[in-house]
């Protein structure tokens, strides 16, 4: 079972609020990467990291979106300004290298943006 | 970028019954290929990865890859109702998992 820590579970916004969510990786786990699932089951890949460095991302959503995996603190990911078509399941998952090694998830965060 | 379909998308088995997934791919030079499930309001959970042409077990799950044919399937052996869950297959690329939509697969008793 994993053992990825997601808080908060749920994150309700209004529209042009902050939104932001935080995960702690599986002990162990340098690589930390962030997908979003929306309610069609479609997953994007957002961005990853390996201890503090991003190794890939996307183009972040015309900069609104912002992640970062300090030292001895939760990674975190936050929407600056939200927007509807941002609510979904925010999936974090962790693991030992890159390439062949698994990908622990945790059980998301489920953002509404009213 | 790659695609990844499965089929079909829900699927009704009784308690016992082979359950029987698929997933077609765009890309062949993948090199990983996982499947997982989501109980609703919950994570993934890794099932079976399997990384060359041919078969992996793990326990009641068994997956089957044909790089050739862009497709790798999943098999459920004795499906209790606890596996009815969204059952998802990834393929890795460059680190990043590219997902399907899902088999949503109940299990009766």
């Amino acid at each position: 079972n994993s053992k990825v820590i997601q808080t908060p579970r749920y994150l309700v916004k209004g529209q042009g609020q902050k939104a932001k969510m935080r995960c702690i990786p599986e002990k162990g786990h340098p690589v930390v990467f962030w997908y979003q699932q929306n309610k069609n089951n479609e997953f994007k890949f957002l961005i990853n990291f390996q201890n503090q460095e991003v190794l890939q991302q996307i183009d972040m959503t015309e900069k609104r979106f912002s992640a970062e995996c300090p030292s001895n603190s939760p990674c975190s990911l936050e929407i600056q300004s939200s927007e509807a078509g941002d609510s979904a399941l925010y999936l974090c998952a962790s693991s030992p290298g890159t390439g062949v090694y698994e990908q622990y998830f945790g059980p998301g965060t489920r953002l509404t943006v009213l | 970028q790659q695609k990844v379909q499965q089929s079909p998308e829900s699927l009704t088995v009784s308690e016992g019954a082979m359950a029987s997934l698929n997933c077609t791919f765009s890309d062949g030079t993948s090199n990983n290929f996982r499947w997982y499930r989501q109980h609703s309001a919950k994570g993934l959970e890794v099932l079976v990865s399997i990384f060359s042409d041919g078969e992996k077990e793990e326990g009641r799950f068994t997956a089957h890859l044909n790089r050739a044919n862009l497709h790798v399937s999943l098999h459920i052996r004795e499906p209790q109702p606890s596996d009815s869950a969204v059952y998802l297959c990834a393929v890795s690329t460059y680190n990043v998992l590219y997902f399907g939509s899902g088999t949503k697969l109940t299990v009766e008793p």
